[in-house]
């Protein structure tokens, strides 16, 4: 079961185009996280949503988390080939006296000059 | 600078082979995690530990066991290893309380033959 579901799987624009990922759930979460992997590394640590309703920027990168901390959503403005990458929404659970993160399946993009 | 390290990049093990993953944090993190990711399926939580000697089941723990004998090292271990392990494994480290924010090694990509 699939807890959380990330739209798009695939996603290729041109250098100044703008997107938005979608990262969606009937489960609450305490809060909401959301890496970047690129190819051969890792996942690296974007940013932390806690609040329902929060607006966090990085940058040209917006993360918003959904009032009823159910969903988020990741928008690049004016994206750039180096936002190209792997991008992972994961959500933290209470969970037996202490917790767990659920991640999405992600989200590829591909930015191309 | 944070920093997480595995054992190795790429490996190619036999079936039947018994085969170790080694992950070192520096961090001093209390919590330590095994991960597999595989194309379209996320990351997929095997086991994790949050304290020295302490394991707790992940999601797919099936075939797989666990070490922790130091606080900055976590140890994955596939007893017999098969083809359906094949997959990219991510070790990752995170403070003891929540929303057990991820710092992850660049992965082991290992073949089973």
């Amino acid at each position: 079961t699939q807890l959380l579901e990330q739209s798009p799987q695939f996603l290729s624009i041109q250098e100044g185009e703008n997107l938005t990922v979608y990262c969606n759930s009937s489960s609450v979460f305490s809060s909401l996280q959301w890496y970047r992997q690129e190819p051969g590394e890792g996942p690296v640590l974007l940013v932390t949503v806690v609040t329902g309703g929060e607006v966090k920027k990085l940058k040209r990168l917006t993360f918003q988390f959904g009032d009823a901390r159910k969903d988020s959503s990741l928008h690049i403005t004016a994206a750039q080939p180096g936002d190209t990458g792997l991008y992972l929404c994961a959500g933290f659970m209470i969970y037996n006296q202490g917790g767990k993160l659920i991640f999405g399946q992600g989200t590829e993009l591909s930015v191309k000059p | 600078d944070v920093k997480v390290t595995q054992s190795s990049r790429y490996l190619v093990k036999r079936t039947g082979e018994k085969v170790f993953l080694e992950c070192v944090q520096d961090m001093d993190h209390e919590n330590m995690f095994w991960y597999r990711q595989d194309p379209g399926l996320g990351l997929r939580l095997i086991y994790f530990s949050y304290d020295v000697k302490m394991k707790e089941k992940g999601d797919i723990p099936e075939g797989y066991s666990v070490s922790r004998e130091k606080k900055e090292r976590f140890s994955l271990i596939l007893e017999s290893a098969s083809t359906n392990q094949t997959s990219m494994y991510l070790c990752a480290s995170s403070l003891g309380g929540p929303p057990y924010e991820q710092y992850f090694g660049p992965g082991t990509r290992l073949t089973v033959t």
